[in-house]
C-alpha cells in the first residue's frame, strides 16, 4: 500500500495568493482528517471527514480557509488569500470509521511558506 | 471535552538508559489510546495502541499499560537507541458512533538520545 500521499511536498508563495494543498487517502479507508502543526500551537486538527462529507470543522482557522473532499481517494484543503502566520507544516491522515478504535495513517505532510 | 495531556520536553537520554514519557486523559466514555512517533521532517507514525482497560500495547521495545484507575498511559522502553530520536505523541480516539469519530492528541514531546 503506498500510504496518504500528499502533494506537494514543499510549497513557497507570497503573501495574497492561492494555495491548494492535496490528499489522496489509502484505498478503503472513510476517514480523512487535516491537521496543522507549528511549534507554537502543536498539532491541530482543521476538518474531519467521513464518507467525504465534513464532520468537524471547528478547528478551521478563518474562512479564508476550505477543504472540499469530492470522492473517497482525493482532499484539498485551500487558503485564499494566503498570509504568512498559515506558514506552518500540514498534515492529511486517513482512517477506517475515524481511526477511534485503530488510529490513523498520515502522509508526509505539506511544508508551506508563505513570504 | 476529551483531552490528553503529556509531560513537557525535551527529555535528553544516553543511549541505553530508561524512557518514561508520561500521558494522562480526560474523557467521557472509554476511549481508545494512542502513542505516536514523528522523525523529523515526517509524518506522525502509529507506534502502539490499546483499546480497553488494562490492555498493554507494545512495538519496538516500546510499553504502554491502559491505566483507566488512573487515567494514564505512560510509554516506556528499557534501553533508548540513538535512533529513537523523535517527537511522541499521546492521544486517544473513540470507537463508539456518532461525532466522536476522531483523535485528540497531546502536545508532543520531544526526545533526543545522545551516544
Amino acid at each position: 500500500d503506498a500510504g496518504v500521499i500528499q502533494s506537494p511536498r514543499h510549497e513557497v508563495t507570497e503573501m495574497g495568493q492561492e494555495v491548494t494543498l492535496r490528499c489522496k487517502p489509502i484505498s478503503g479507508h472513510n476517514s480523512l482528517f487535516w491537521y496543522r502543526q507549528t511549534m507554537m500551537r502543536g498539532l491541530e486538527l482543521l476538518i474531519y471527514f467521513n464518507n467525504n462529507v465534513p464532520i468537524d470543522d471547528s478547528g478551521m482557522p478563518e474562512d479564508r480557509f476550505s477543504a472540499k473532499m469530492p470522492n473517497a481517494s482525493f482532499s484539498t484543503l485551500k487558503i485564499q488569500p494566503s498570509e504568512p502566520r498559515d506558514s506552518a507544516v500540514y498534515f492529511c491522515a486517513s482512517s477506517l470509521r475515524g481511526g477511534g478504535a485503530r488510529g490513523a495513517f498520515f502522509g508526509q505532510g505539506t511544508r508551506l511558506t508563505v513570504v | 471535552g476529551d483531552s490528553v495531556t503529556q509531560m513537557e520536553g525535551p527529555v535528553t537520554l544516553s543511549e541505553e538508559a530508561f524512557l518514561t514519557i508520561n500521558c494522562t486523559y480526560t474523557a467521557t466514555g472509554y476511549p481508545s489510546l494512542f502513542w505516536y512517533v514523528q522523525y523529523p521532517g515526517e509524518g506522525l507514525q502509529l507506534l502502539l495502541k490499546a483499546t480497553k482497560a488494562d490492555d498493554k500495547g507494545s512495538n519496538k521495545g516500546f510499553e504502554a499499560t491502559y491505566r483507566k484507575e488512573t487515567t494514564s498511559f505512560h510509554l516506556e522502553k528499557g534501553s533508548v537507541q540513538v535512533s529513537d530520536s523523535a517527537v511522541y505523541f499521546c492521544a486517544l480516539g473513540f470507537h463508539s458512533g456518532g461525532s466522536n469519530y476522531k483523535l485528540t492528541f497531546g502536545k508532543g514531546t520531544l526526545l533526543t538520545v545522545n551516544p
